[in-house]
C-alpha cells in the first residue's frame, strides 16, 4: 500500500514563528503536493513538485515556500506564521504516468493552529 | 482558470436510500479526468471513482456511480443504498490534460450525513 506520512497531526505555533510541515512517501512517486483545506473552500493547492529540487506554485503560494531535497520528502515552510494560516494541511503524492486517471494518495493531514 | 463547484454544503440521506452529490466543472480543455474522494472524520482522503472526459460509459465502482453529462459539464456522484459509514465529506476533483501537469483541482466539498 502507498503510504504518505505527515510528521504531525496537530501543531500549535505562535505568530511569527517559522514552521516546517514534513511529508514523506514510500512509493517512489515523482509528484508531490501540498494542499490547504478550509471549510467551504475545499482543497486549494499551495505548491507542487514533480522532481527533486523542482517546484511550481499552486493557487495560493503566498506566505509559503517548499523544499524537496530528496524524492521521498516534501516540506512546506511557513516563513513567518500568521493567524490566517490556521488550517488543515494535506500532503499528497502521485506517480508521473502522464495518464489522466492517475490518482493522488494523501496523508492524514496536519491541523495547524497559529495563535 | 479551472473551477469545480459543489453547490450542496451539506446533505442528509436516510440509511438505505440513494443520494446524489452534485459537481459541475469549468474547463476549456478537451481532455480531462474527474475524481471523487471521500474524507471521513479521521481526515484521510479516500479515492472513490474516476471518469475520463472521453469515456462513453458512466463509471461505476460498487455502490458508487458517476452521472457524467459532458455537455452540461457535470459529474454527479450517486451513492446507492446509503450506509451509516458513508457519512463524510465528499470532494469532486479534476485533473486537466496534456500540458497542465498532474495537478488536481478540488471543489468545496459536500458533507453527507446518513440518518439511521
Amino acid at each position: 500500500d502507498v503510504k504518505v506520512t505527515q510528521s504531525s497531526r496537530y501543531l500549535v505555533k505562535r505568530t511569527g514563528e517559522k514552521v516546517f510541515l514534513e511529508c514523506v512517501q514510500d512509493m517512489d512517486h515523482e509528484n508531490m503536493f501540498w494542499y490547504r483545506q478550509d471549510p467551504g473552500l475545499g482543497l486549494r493547492l499551495i505548491y507542487f513538485s514533480y522532481d527533486v529540487k523542482m517546484k511550481e506554485k499552486g493557487d495560493i503560494p503566498e506566505g509559503y515556500s517548499v523544499s524537496r531535497e530528496k524524492k521521498e520528502r516534501f516540506s512546506l515552510i511557513l516563513e513567518s506564521a500568521s493567524t490566517n494560516q490556521t488550517s488543515m494541511y494535506l500532503c499528497a503524492s502521485s506517480p508521473q504516468t502522464g495518464l489522466l486517471n492517475t490518482e493522488a494518495f494523501f496523508g492524514q493531514g496536519t491541523r495547524l493552529t497559529v495563535v | 482558470a479551472q473551477k469545480i463547484t459543489q453547490t450542496q454544503p451539506g446533505m442528509f440521506v436516510q440509511e438505505k436510500e440513494a443520494v446524489t452529490l452534485d459537481c459541475t466543472y469549468d474547463t476549456s480543455d478537451q481532455s480531462y479526468g474527474l475524481f471523487w474522494y471521500k474524507q471521513p472524520s479521521s481526515g484521510e482522503m479516500i479515492f472513490l471513482i474516476y471518469q475520463g472526459s472521453y469515456d462513453e460509459q458512466n463509471a461505476t465502482e460498487g455502490r458508487y456511480s458517476l452521472n457524467f453529462q459532458k455537455a452540461r459539464k457535470s459529474a454527479n456522484l450517486v451513492i446507492s443504498a446509503s450506509q451509516l459509514g458513508d457519512s463524510a465529506m465528499y470532494f469532486c476533483a479534476m485533473r486537466r490534460g496534456r500540458n497542465a501537469g498532474n495537478m488536481l483541482t478540488f471543489g468545496g466539498g459536500t458533507r453527507l450525513m446518513v440518518k439511521p
